[in-house]
């Protein structure tokens, strides 16, 4: 079983929708959570962080850990073209531990 | 958010010859840095974990003789692709390990642009 599984879509959605990204995870020792965003050729951009289980909210964006049911959410709200891209979950148990990556989902917005 | 910057953001070399890439953590002291390959549509694959000031560890099936590693000092980590073949061209992206923090990200990483490598 991997650490981190994540769809990898592909996911198509139209302008203005809510979007919703996923990852499940086996590791119960995980506290921290991050999503990147990664645009074609180009290396990934921190996009949220969060530190054990809770919501964090930045604009339209929204992190959710549910450290219970080992799974973490990102969801995206008005979603925009200048979304598209690929999204990944990643986590650690900590300082000098390991990060662990999803696969990836790759988000299409329609115009 | 830190910046971490990579460099060459392209690069094309003769198969034979070795090329390095550069990875600078340009506001924060970074004990730790990371390097990983991608391939298209693919997602990140950890080459090795380099630590400031001792020998870097790599995974496995990652020929440490062909990626040298070297991280001298808190802000720099390189990676020398030694007698690269046509095989070797792929994006690398570099990442950096942030122990302090900004806007409570305590215990996260922060990538560099990357670097495309063509052998021709």
């Amino acid at each position: 079983q991997k650490e981190v599984e994540q769809d990898p879509g592909p996911l198509s959605v139209p302008e203005g929708a809510i979007v919703s990204l996923n990852c499940t995870y086996s590791n119960s020792a995980f506290q921290y959570f991050m999503w990147y965003r990664q645009y074609s050729r180009k290396g990934p951009e921190l996009l949220m962080y969060t530190y054990s289980s809770g919501n964090k909210e930045d604009g339209r964006f929204t992190a959710q850990v549910d450290k219970s049911s080992k799974y973490i959410s990102l969801f995206i709200r008005d979603s925009q073209p200048s979304d598209s891209a690929t999204y990944l979950c990643a986590m650690s148990a900590g300082t000098g531990n390991q990060f662990y990556f999803g696969t990836g989902t790759s988000l299409t917005v329609i115009p | 958010g830190a910046v971490v910057s990579q460099h060459p953001s392209w690069v094309i070399c003769k198969s034979g010859t070795s090329v390095k890439i550069e990875c600078r953590s340009l506001d924060f002291q970074a004990t730790t840095m990371f390097w990983y390959r991608q391939f298209p549509k693919q997602s990140l694959m950890l080459m090795a974990t380099s630590n400031e000031g001792s020998k870097a560890t790599y995974e496995q099936g990652v020929e440490k003789d062909k990626f040298l590693i070297n991280h001298a000092s808190l802000t720099l980590s390189t990676l020398t692709v030694t007698s690269a073949h046509p095989e070797d061209s792929s994006f690398y992206i570099c990442s950096a390990r942030d122990h302090v923090g900004r806007q409570g990200a305590g215990n996260t990483i922060y990538f560099g642009e990357g670097s495309w490598l063509t052998v021709v």
